[in-house]
């Protein structure tokens, strides 16, 4: 079975700064995506950034970036400049491709704040 | 505008009494799923439908019942309530299952069972 885990349940980090969120996964498919999701405080669920992970160039998003490990099975996420409005919930997610059930698996999350 | 709409936002409820959480997508999706969220173990997924009249269990289905007699709506059903099924609930489709088409996230409801 898959499992995906984030070591760090609360981070801080100065405004225009950088913060990295960890993640990690388990699993034995070769296809597969892993996602990051934002939830502020509205809890709307919103998705930052996908990889699939038969692509080896990381995926970058204005601000957020990936560092993609498939061998390590890690999935990091990067915030440059960090901004008031970055303060949520960050979710990392995994999906297995060319499954039947489309079924999100999700780490426990990290809360990011975001100091003046 | 493409989006999946959840009601009610919040609820609050005795235990045992029947209640439903309804959710209906406008964008034709075939794929639809439920999902509820605790502290400390994140979303966890309840059942899912991969099309009108197939559903399926999920990881934590126990208590919980669905049904998907239309393409959009696709609601939760909570025969008797118990106050461990306090939790933030998410409904979420997707245009199909097999490929990552992208999910869309109803803005959730948060329930309360006393």
């Amino acid at each position: 079975a898959q499992t995906v885990t984030q070591s760090q349940p609360e981070m801080s980090v100065q405004e225009a700064e950088t913060v990295t969120l960890s993640c990690t996964y388990d699993t034995s498919e070769n296809n597969y995506y892993l996602f990051w999701y934002k939830q502020p405080p509205s809890r709307q669920m919103i998705l930052v950034i996908r990889q699939e992970a038969y692509k080896q160039q990381n995926a970058t998003e204005n601000r957020f970036s990936v560092n993609f490990q498939k061998a390590a099975k890690s999935f990091s996420l990067k915030i440059s400049d960090s901004q008031l409005g970055d303060t949520a919930m960050y979710f990392c997610a995994f999906m297995r491709g060319g499954g039947a059930t489309n079924k999100l698996i999700f780490g426990t999350g990290t809360l990011l704040a975001v100091q003046p | 505008e493409a989006q999946v709409t959840q009601n009610p936002r919040y609820l609050i409820t005795v235990t045992g009494k029947k209640l439903t959480v309804t959710c209906s997508q406008n964008m034709n999706h075939e794929y639809m799923s439920w999902y509820r969220q605790d502290p400390g173990l994140g979303l966890r997924q309840i059942y899912y439908s991969m099309n009108v009249e197939v559903t399926d269990k999920g990881d934590v289905p126990e208590g919980y019942k669905v049904s998907r007699k239309e393409k959009r709506n696709f609601p939760l059903i909570l025969e008797s309530p118990s106050p461990n099924q306090t939790s933030l609930y998410f409904c979420a489709s997707s245009l199909s299952p097999g490929r990552d088409y992208g999910y869309t996230f109803g803005s959730g409801t948060r329930l309360t069972v006393v």
